[in-house]
């Protein structure tokens, strides 16, 4: 089992839906949970980042956390062309601090 | 400000080739990373260095080696490349606060024929 899986995608979705991305991860003891966003041929960048169960919103993005279920998500409100991207989720292990990353959900907006 | 630095951006390397990549971070940031990534795998850990003077294994060691120069620069170097070691390099850093908040250079990739 991976530590962090996501669904590969592609993510299709019309201008201005909802996006919602999923991340199950496997060290219960995970403290810290992570999204970076990727553009073809270019470098991640952090978008979001959320250590306690429940919501962190930021502008059109909102975290979800739940570590009973051992599942973190990613909502991309009025999803724009722009968000088009892939998307990492990031956890740290247990009494670290270095990142285990996913594969990536690859995100299309449609417009 | 230029940030996380890499060098170079493209190479192709027959197999048995050395080769040192180059990194370098104006931020001064004390932790510095190097990662590789692959189509369905992710971003996987090489070598990390937590402050100047340290280094450390990561997921993925075998074939490596880097050297961390001054708190700025760390290399990653390959002393005989094989065809799995074709991939995206990205070196990254970040700062003590929040160490999981990685800035990464614009990458390199590289084949090996």
């Amino acid at each position: 089992q991976k530590e962090v899986e996501q669904n590969s995608g592609p993510l299709s979705v019309p201008e201005g839906a909802i996006a919602s991305l999923n991340c199950t991860y496997s060290d219960r003891g995970s403290q810290s949970f992570f999204w970076y966003r990727q553009y073809s041929g270019k470098s991640p960048e952090l978008i979001m980042f959320i250590y306690s169960n429940g919501d962190k919103e930021d502008g059109r993005f909102t975290a979800q956390l739940n570590k009973a279920s051992q599942y973190v998500s990613l909502l991309i409100r009025d999803s724009q062309p722009s968000d088009s991207a892939t998307y990492l989720c990031a956890v740290t292990r247990s009494n670290d601090y270095k990142l285990s990353f996913g594969a990536g959900t690859t995100v299309t907006v449609r417009a | 400000n230029a940030g996380v630095t890499q060098t170079p951006k493209f190479q192709v390397l027959k197999t048995g080739q050395s080769m040192t990549l180059q990194c370098a971070q104006d931020m001064n940031h004390n932790s510095m990373y190097w990662y590789r990534q692959d189509p369905g795998m992710g971003l996987r850990l090489i070598y990390y260095s937590a402050s100047e003077g340290t280094t450390d294994k990561g997921e993925v060691p075998n074939g490596y080696n880097v050297s961390r120069l001054n708190k700025r620069e760390f290399s990653l170097r390959l002393e005989s490349a094989a065809p799995s070691q074709t991939s995206v390099y990205f070196c990254a850093s970040s700062e003590a606060t929040v160490r999981e908040k990685l800035f990464f250079g614009s990458g390199t990739q590289l084949s090996v024929l």
